[in-house]
């Protein structure tokens, strides 16, 4: 079946230091990636959609120039918190689709992330 | 767009017993409705979904129920064991190309033994 691997599973940072997350379909062309953000407790909430070789397009409340996302190509694709700050700390996975992905939704294993 | 809302958000019941979770959404357009089982720390495991053109789906122990009528489904887990305890989250889209899911609130299951 479709698989998405996501890198890194966990990662502590200081404060002001910027942090990447790479998700790569093994198998699969992921002509679309949805980032969430899963807080403690509740559920998974969009922060953007990207289609490879486009602009992401964010959901409202999220910034565009903290939250940089890439979609270069149809195998990888890479969020990076810059400046984080405790806040920022959170889960953050991943969900591709795409051809040859089975028609449904795919997600990576997510990255707990703490800004200290 | 689309809002989907989950009730309830806890749900005890002892080990053997029936378990349901409710969703309803908003947008008439969904068509796609999958339902996820979420571990601690762990991606979302896609347990069983339905499309708009069925109004039932079972899968051994676990079945979903859709009422597009009036923008409702439902997830039913009978003969629940413990190892069912987990947060549930379902979810809808319009299942077109490049439409993102929405998710419900999440419900967490416990089944005592």
């Amino acid at each position: 079946g479709a698989v998405v691997s996501q890198h890194p599973s966990r990662v502590i940072c200081k404060s002001g230091t910027s942090v990447k997350i790479e998700c790569r379909s093994l198998d699969f062309q992921a002509t679309t990636m949805f980032w969430y953000r899963q807080f403690p407790k509740q559920s998974l909430m969009l922060m953007a959609t990207s289609n490879e070789g486009s602009k992401a397009t964010y959901e409202q409340g999220v910034e565009k120039d903290k939250f940089l996302i890439n979609h270069a190509s149809l195998t990888l694709s890479t969020l990076t918190v810059t400046s984080a700050h405790p806040e920022d700390s959170s889960f953050y996975i991943c969900s591709a689709r795409g051809l040859g992905g089975g028609g449904g939704y795919t997600f990576g294993s997510g990255t707990r992330l703490t800004v200290v | 767009g689309e809002n989907v809302e989950q009730h309830p958000s806890t749900l005890s019941v002892q080990e053997g017993d029936s378990a349901v979770i409710k969703c309803t959404y908003s947008d008439s357009a969904s068509n796609y409705f999958p339902w996820y089982k979420q571990e601690l720390g762990k991606r979302p495991q896609l347990i069983i979904d339905i499309r708009s053109n069925v109004g039932e789906k079972k899968d051994q122990r676990i079945a979903v129920t859709l009422n597009k009528t009036a923008k409702h489904f439902s997830l039913h887990i009978t003969e629940t064991q413990p190892e069912d305890s987990a947060v549930y989250f379902c979810a809808a889209t319009p299942m077109n190309a490049g439409n993102m899911l929405t998710f419900g609130g999440g419900t967490r299951l416990m089944v005592k033994p």
